[in-house]
């Protein structure tokens, strides 16, 4: 089984240049979740889609836009990167919003210049 | 409100060394606890999760319990190998709210 796949996996980008990174699971799970991760900062949640046609603003959502666009896909998207969102990106789902565990991609490492 | 504290590290051990990881948390009604690890370059997957008082997770060799009176999940290895050099987070989540709750992750470095 795949389980969480994230594309791309590594992206360099200018200041003020746009995105998309993409997430699917192939698991049939209600929930989908982005993450960045960052030196010393532990997982911060950008945004989440507890079930299809649903999102919700996490933690540090400035800066960023979501899309649900189906059960299995929930992408992240980035309309004028900055220096700040250098990151480590990570998707993640589970099979409902409030019970189980999450099943995490491999990550996007992104770095804006 | 829901949080998780663990101790941060860097924490260092030389093979075969007995490890602890404390994990304590706060949260309202029953929680569901967790440990995730995370190898370097990679993702996080579970390690290993409890769903209620005094239950006892387990994975390769590493245990923790879910005390409800020390709100504690503290996580064990009798005898660390230089493979289980990882980041390590603790976390929770619950029928009562949407999101899993993380600690800010704890490295492990073990040296031959």
């Amino acid at each position: 089984n795949a389980g969480v796949t994230q594309t791309p996996k590594f992206q360099v980008l200018k200041t003020g240049q746009s995105m998309t990174l993409q997430c699917a699971q192939d698991m049939n799970h209600n929930s989908m979740y982005w993450y960045r991760q960052d030196p010393g900062m532990g997982l911060r949640l950008i945004y989440y889609s507890a079930s299809e046609g649903t999102t919700d603003k996490g933690e540090v959502p400035n800066g960023y836009n979501v899309s649900r666009l189906n059960k299995r896909e929930f992408s992240l998207r980035l309309e004028s990167a900055a220096p700040s969102q250098t990151s480590v990106y990570f998707c993640a789902s589970r099979e409902d919003y409030n019970t189980g565990e999450l099943f995490f991609g491999e990550g996007s490492r992104l770095t804006v210049l | 409100g829901n949080s998780v504290t663990q101790m941060e590290g860097p924490v260092t051990l030389s093979e075969e060394a007995f490890l602890t990881i404390n994990c304590t948390y706060t949260a309202t009604g029953y929680p569901s606890l967790f440990w995730y690890v995370q190898y370097p370059g990679e993702g996080l997957q579970l390690l290993l999760k409890a769903t209620k008082a005094d239950d006892k997770g387990s994975n390769k060799g590493f245990e923790a319990t879910y005390r409800k009176e020390t709100t504690s999940f503290h996580l064990e290895k009798g005898s660390v190998q230089v493979s289980d050099s990882a980041v390590y987070f603790c976390a929770l989540t619950g029928t009562s709210y949407d999101k899993v709750i993380f600690g800010p992750g704890t490295s492990l470095s073990v040296i031959p």
